[in-house]
């Protein structure tokens, strides 16, 4: 079955740092991969989705990388910030089910501390 | 929109008792998941649907637990009888295209 592998339970950084999490998986290689943020108390926020035929998304201080050879990703948040600091998690689709996208592996995620 | 919507944030009862969790998902999405998350294990899927016929089921660990969706804007997840180990915090969450929303998440607490 397929497993997700988020390398460090915890990761702590310093502010204006960059602050890369990595995501491996094993088996088959999905379709595509998503990146959370969940902060306490609260229910995980989508932050990027990346197709397996990309290699590279951007979206301002964030960048993912999907390497299909290594079955990782990686997550960077440059010029991080205090605010930063949350678990985040990786996610692989499973599949395609009638047609539609199916469910979601969740990772256990890595939280980031971000010291000022 | 308000976002997916579940209810109660929290709840607290003795084993043995019947729970029942509820979710609203954002209208027009035709995907609702309940998931579970525990510090041991994280986030796992219990069940989703899609136009409110489940799809998998797979992880819905017993026979105790059982969800319905009864209509696109609506959907439970009955726990009966509850015991201590069914303690966690569990989220709905619902997707109309690649990402998922979710809820603010219901924190069980089973006595």
């Amino acid at each position: 079955s397929q497993k997700i592998e988020q390398n460090s339970e915890a990761l702590n950084i310093q502010e204006g740092k960059t602050a890369t999490l990595t995501c491996n998986y094993t088996n088959y290689s999905p379709a595509y991969l998503q990146w959370y943020r969940q902060d306490p108390g609260r229910g995980p926020v989508f932050l990027l989705l990346i197709r397996e035929n990309e290699k590279e998304k951007r979206k301002e201080r964030l960048k993912v990388t999907f390497d299909t050879t290594l079955k990782q990703s990686l997550f960077h948040i440059t010029a991080s910030q205090p605010a930063d600091s949350a678990t985040y998690l990786c996610a692989l689709v499973r599949g395609v089910v009638g047609g539609s996208q199916g469910n979601l592996i969740f990772g256990k995620g890595t939280k980031l501390s971000v010291k000022p | 929109d308000a976002g997916v919507i579940q209810s109660p944030r929290h709840e607290v009862t003795e084993m043995g008792q019947e729970v029942t969790l509820r979710c609203k998902p954002i209208s027009g999405h035709n995907s609702l998941f309940w998931y579970r998350q525990t510090m041991m294990r994280g986030l796992e899927l219990l069940i989703y649907f899609n136009n409110n016929v489940p799809i998998d089921d797979s992880g819905m660990p017993e026979d105790r637990f059982s969800a319905k969706m009864p209509n696109a804007s609506f959907s439970t997840l009955k726990i009966q009888p509850s015991e201590p180990r069914d303690s966690a915090v569990y989220f709905c969450a619902s997707r109309s295209q690649g990402e998922q929303y979710f809820g603010p998440g219901t924190r069980l607490t089973v006595t």
